[in-house]
């Protein structure tokens, strides 16, 4: 079946420090996929997405993610976090067809240390 | 562009009374659209897909006469929850589906926040 697994539930992090959320996907072929971030009560926010071509990916706010086929991953990274980027992150995947939907990860809670 | 706009943003109901949830995109048109359900400090779990002009496609477990769709324009899918009861209070969040180039895109609105009481 297919899936997607953020292993972890809440990360903490000191202000300044580097950020690795990671993601694993079980499909039978490579799928979109995508990062999404949501702070409390509110929708969702596109970090960014990979179709295909380059690997590494490019993102809002100082976000970037890889993708790695040999590992089913595409882990979500930045350098250096900043206090307002404390939220819920989602990584989600869909098919690549054109009756695809796509399903999300249980999601990373990001807490930021001062 | 591909803006989403999801009302109303919060609504409190009480037992029994029906809800709509209203969800349009504003500067593209959506021939497919998603309603999600998000229970507290949970992920989004997928209800059904919307399609223009044809049946929601509802996900196994979701009762298709409790939770309501309608898609009947290129801009606006709606949700109506029938007969609400206290456990159906929760975050429910639509998506429209947007192509770009060969691939597709997935926007989100903002979010309604329903309790019934």
């Amino acid at each position: 079946a297919q899936s997607v697994t953020q292993p972890d539930i809440h990360i903490t992090v000191s202000e300044g420090a580097s950020l690795e959320l990671r993601c694993n996907y079980s499909y039978g072929a490579t799928p979109y996929l995508f990062w999404y971030v949501q702070s409390p009560g509110q929708g969702l926010q596109l970090l960014l997405k990979y179709f295909s071509g380059d690997t590494l990916v490019q993102g809002i706010k100082g976000f970037e993610a890889e993708f790695k086929r040999s590992q089913s991953s595409f882990n979500l990274r930045k350098p250096s976090v900043h206090w307002s980027d404390a939220a819920e992150y989602f990584c989600a995947v869909g098919l690549r067809s054109s009756a695809s939907k796509i399903i999300f990860g249980s999601g990373t809670r990001l807490s930021i240390r001062p | 562009g591909a803006v989403v706009s999801q009302h109303p943003s919060r609504v409190i109901c009480k037992s029994g009374t029906s809800v709509k949830i209203e969800c349009r995109s504003l500067d593209f048109q959506a021939t497919t659209m998603f309603w999600y359900r998000q229970f507290p400090k949970q992920s989004l779990m997928l209800m059904a897909t919307s399609n223009e002009g044809s049946k929601a496609t509802y996900e196994q477990g979701v009762e298709k006469d409790k939770f309501l769709i309608n898609h009947a324009s290129l801009t606006l899918s709606t949700l109506t929850v029938t007969s609400a009861h206290p456990e159906d209070s929760s975050f429910y969040i639509c998506s429209a589906r947007l192509r770009q180039g060969d691939n597709y895109g997935y926007t989100f609105g903002s979010g309604t926040r329903l309790t019934v009481v």
